[in-house]
Formats: C-alpha cells, sequence, structure tokens
C-alpha cells in the first residue's frame, strides 16, 4: 500500500527566507512522488514529480525537492519564499506497477509573512 | 488551450436527493479521474477511466456513486440519495494516457457540494 505523511499541517516564514516542507512516504513499490499545490479557489497544479532519474527535482517557481531512500523522504525546498508561495501544497505518491491513482498527504499550509 | 473544466462550481442539495457533476477533460486526453476532497483533507481516490470504460473504481465510497463516461471523452459523477457526509470538493483531472511521460494528471478547479 502507498501513503505519505506530511510531518506539519502549517508552516510559516518570512518573505525571502527559505521554505522547508517535509513528507515522509511508504510504498511497497518503487514510486513515483509528486508535490502539487493548492492556492485559493484554483486547481491543483503540479510543481515536481520524481520518477526515478535524479534524485534531485527541480520544479517550477524554484522549488525542488530531494528522494531520499533510506530515510523514505521528499521534501519540498525553496531557498526564498515569495508572497504568491502562500498556498496549500500537497505531497502525493503513485504506484508504479500500472495504476495511476494519486495517493494525496493531508496538505501542509504555507503562510508567507511580509 | 482549455484546461479540465468542471460544472457546477457549486451545488446545495438535500439530504436524500441524486445529485449529477461533470466533467469536460481536456482534449485528446484519454485518461479521467475523479477525486473527493473533504474539508481539511487531501483529495482521495474514488475512479478513473480509460477511454469509455472505468479501469478501477476502488475509490467509489458505496453504491450511492457511480460515474460514467460513454463516449469517451465527458464524465458525470452520480450520486444518489445524497447524504451530508457526501459534502466535498469534487475534482476531476485527465491526462494525455496511463504510461509516462503522457501520465501527468491535470486537475479541474472541482464542483464543491453541500447536502443540507
Amino acid at each position: 500500500a502507498q501513503s505519505v505523511t506530511q510531518l506539519d499541517s502549517h508552516v510559516s516564514v518570512s518573505e525571502g527566507t527559505p521554505v522547508l516542507l517535509r513528507c515522509n512516504y511508504s510504498s511497497s513499490y518503487s514510486p513515483s512522488l509528486f508535490w502539487y499545490v493548492q492556492h485559493p479557489n484554483k486547481g491543483l497544479q503540479l510543481l515536481l514529480k520524481y520518477t526515478s532519474a535524479a534524485t534531485l527535482v527541480k520544479g517550477i517557481n524554484g522549488f525542488e525537492a530531494e528522494f531520499k531512500k533510506s530515510e523514505t523522504s521528499f521534501h519540498l525546498t525553496k531557498p526564498s519564499a515569495h508572497m504568491s508561495d502562500a498556498a496549500e501544497y500537497f505531497c502525493v505518491v503513485s504506484d508504479r506497477t500500472g495504476a495511476n491513482n494519486l495517493f494525496f498527504g493531508t496538505g501542509t499550509r504555507l503562510t508567507v509573512i511580509p | 488551450g482549455a484546461g479540465v473544466s468542471q460544472t457546477p462550481s457549486n451545488k446545495v442539495t438535500e439530504k436524500g436527493k441524486y445529485v449529477e457533476l461533470r466533467c469536460d477533460p481536456i482534449s485528446g486526453h484519454t485518461a479521467l479521474y475523479w477525486y473527493r476532497q473533504s474539508l481539511g483533507q487531501g483529495p482521495e481516490f474514488l475512479i478513473y477511466f480509460q477511454g469509455t470504460g472505468a479501469a478501477d473504481d476502488s475509490g467509489l465510497p458505496n453504491d450511492r456513486f457511480f460515474a460514467v463516461r460513454p463516449e469517451g471523452s465527458v464524465s458525470t459523477l452520480k450520486i444518489q440519495r445524497t447524504e451530508r457526509g457526501d459534502s466535498a470538493v469534487y475534482l476531476c483531472a485527465s491526462s494525455r494516457g496511463l504510461a509516462a511521460p503522457y501520465n501527468e494528471q491535470f486537475f479541474g478547479p472541482g464542483t464543491r457540494l453541500t447536502v443540507l
């Protein structure tokens, strides 16, 4: 079975400081992992994805995530937060055996303080 | 091009009523997915279609929920005898195919269902 655990329900950072959103995964198979962002009243948008190529994955808007198999982690980072980054972020795992169901974490709400 | 669209954006109904939620996928996308997002939670998988057939409906919570995609494009999620616990945002997504790199899912804005 696949699942993800987002360790923080809410993260607050000051504008211009680094962002770290933590995610641990559990999967019976070699997983595909994703981060999605959800702005208020907008659809989910894919930030980045890991599918067994490079372990350090770069996404849109300056975000990146590193797949660490030994720690079963896929934390999302950004060097410098912008006000526009304030949103809900979801860590997601997919079973790579052929099913395409996405399993979402419970989300981390990022607040950026001016 | 146009993204995934869902109608209505909001639906308020009374307990026991029947509702239909519609999803228009991105043109040419063969796979279509339904998810349900309850307040304060991440989306939960309900069902997905490859073409006209339901490839996996293991996430449907009970037999009051049913979805169709008769022509392999538009899909309708149907809920019979609605209950207050069905209140949630229902999300639809589509992908070009099922295998990488075509399996990236693009999400619609959702339909917010409120059952009074």
